[in-house]
């Protein structure tokens, strides 16, 4: 089992309408969820970090997580052909004195006009 | 400007010429880490690095060498590439660890022959 796990995509969705993405990871006691955004061929930007159970919401974005399910997402709310790229979900391994950081292959969506 | 910067961005070689990637960071962060990424895999960690002379291992180690002898710098020594080590490579920061966002560099390109 992967340690992080994304939808495949990729995911085509309306100009406005709403985006979802969804991660599941396999450590129970992870603690950091990141989304990044990466632009083809350009380096992976965050978007946005969430720590605790529940919504955060950032501009047109919300993450959501849900700890006991093992699930983080990410909402893209009125989607703009701007938001076409890939998204990853990274998650922050528990293990005691282990920092490694765990990416998901990514999830690519494309807005249509 | 507060960067993460990768040298060389492109890099065509042959097979068991060693090479090194340099990375540097500006931000005064303590963890740095490099990553690979493949098409369908997503980003892979490598090496990590929580401060001066404290490296770990990530995901995929093998074939690769990493030193911090100074806390803003962060090479990726390949002693001995192999074709199997043609990919895009990234370098990140954080200001502490794996449970702060990563600042990414641009990238470097690197083709094994």
């Amino acid at each position: 089992q992967k340690e992080v796990e994304q939808n495949s995509g990729p995911l085509s969705v309306p100009e406005g309408a709403i985006a979802s993405l969804n991660c599941t990871y396999s450590d129970r006691g992870s603690q950091s969820f990141f989304w990044y955004r990466q632009y083809s061929g350009k380096s992976p930007e965050l978007i946005m970090f969430i720590y605790s159970n529940g919504d955060k919401e950032d501009g047109r974005f919300t993450a959501q997580l849900n700890k006991a399910s093992q699930y983080v997402s990410l909402l893209i709310r009125d989607s703009q052909p701007s938001d076409s790229a890939t998204y990853l979900c990274a998650v922050n391994l528990s293990r005691s004195n282990d920092y490694k950081l765990s990416f998901g292959a990514g999830t690519t969506v494309t807005v249509r006009a | 400007e507060a960067q993460v910067t990768q040298n060389p961005r492109y890099l065509i070689t042959v097979t068991g010429k060693k090479l090194t990637v340099t990375c540097s960071q500006n931000m005064n962060h303590e963890y740095m880490s490099w990553y690979r990424q493949d098409p369908g895999l997503g980003l892979r960690q490598i090496y990590y690095s929580m401060n001066v002379e404290v490296t770990d291992k990530g995901d995929v180690p093998e074939g690769y060498k990493v030193s911090r002898k100074e806390k803003r710098n962060f090479p990726l020594i390949l002693e001995s590439p192999s074709p199997n080590q043609t990919s895009l490579y990234f370098c990140a920061s954080s200001l502490r660890d794996s449970n702060q966002p990563q600042h990414f560099g641009d990238g470097t390109r690197l083709s094994i022959l």
